[in-house]
């Protein structure tokens, strides 16, 4: 069975940089049906979708956050990351990961979600 | 790119049937058959409930099922039970080979 887990800082100050990792065990996340990706959710509010990476490191991210979002992938440690530069309080959210299954355009299995708060 | 819209809230009896609606453009959800659905419990991972508009994945209930015309897709549940309360969220491809996800709908189970 696959599985996902986020870690990373629970908080984060403001104007620096929030970083995760997602750790995929029960499959190799070179697998090439599949892109890895990043959801978040703000507090109170819906699901946004932050951008996906193929193993190959090809990436897609959300247009309005392209500038600040760097998504890479590790194989040798089956492992994909997330980086946001110069968070401020509204990127304050809990952050899935998650696998997508490209043929379908689908998330099929999603980590729990780390809650990452920015404040000082 | 704008959040596909969905009712901010819907609600039914046990035994009843419900539908929530998820509107999107041609460039997302009346364009491609990729509409996905998913299901969120508090602390919980979130869960595929319908992918490509109207599959079900393995273990999910026949009582779950999805449909589309034209810009706006669907997600029916029938025979509502008290576990069936949670936020539900629909997604969909897009032209610019992005996702965009529903602004969520919460199901209350009187």
């Amino acid at each position: 069975q696959l599985q996902l887990q986020e870690s990373g800082p629970g908080l984060v100050k403001p104007s620096e940089t929030l970083s995760l990792t997602c750790s995929v065990s029960g499959g190799s996340i070179s697998s090439g049906s599949y892109h890895w990706g990043w959801i978040r959710q703000p507090p109170g509010k819906g699901l946004e979708w932050i951008g996906n990476i193929y193993y190959s490191g090809t990436a897609y991210y959300k247009p309005s956050l392209k500038s600040g979002v760097t998504i890479s992938v590790d194989t040798s440690k089956n492992q994909f990351s997330l980086k946001l530069s110069s968070v401020t309080a509204a990127d304050t959210a809990v952050y899935y990961c998650a696998r997508l299954r490209f043929s379908m355009r689908t998330f099929d299995y999603w980590g729990q979600g780390t809650l990452v708060a920015v404040s000082s | 790119q704008s959040a596909l819209t969905q009712p901010a809230s819907v609600s039914g009896s046990p035994g009843q049937s419900i539908t929530i609606s998820c509107t999107g453009t041609s460039s997302d959800v009346g364009g491609y058959n990729y509409v996905s659905w998913y299901q969120l419990h508090p602390g919980k991972a979130p869960k595929l409930m319908i992918y490509e508009v109207s599959n079900r994945p393995s273990g999910v209930s026949t009582r779950f099922s999805g449909s589309k015309s034209g810009n706006t897709a669907s997600l029916a549940i029938s025979g509502l039970q008290a576990e069936d309360e949670a936020d539900y969220y629909c997604s969909s491809s897009t032209n610019i080979n992005t996702v965009v996800f529903g602004g969520g709908t919460r199901l209350t189970v009187l």
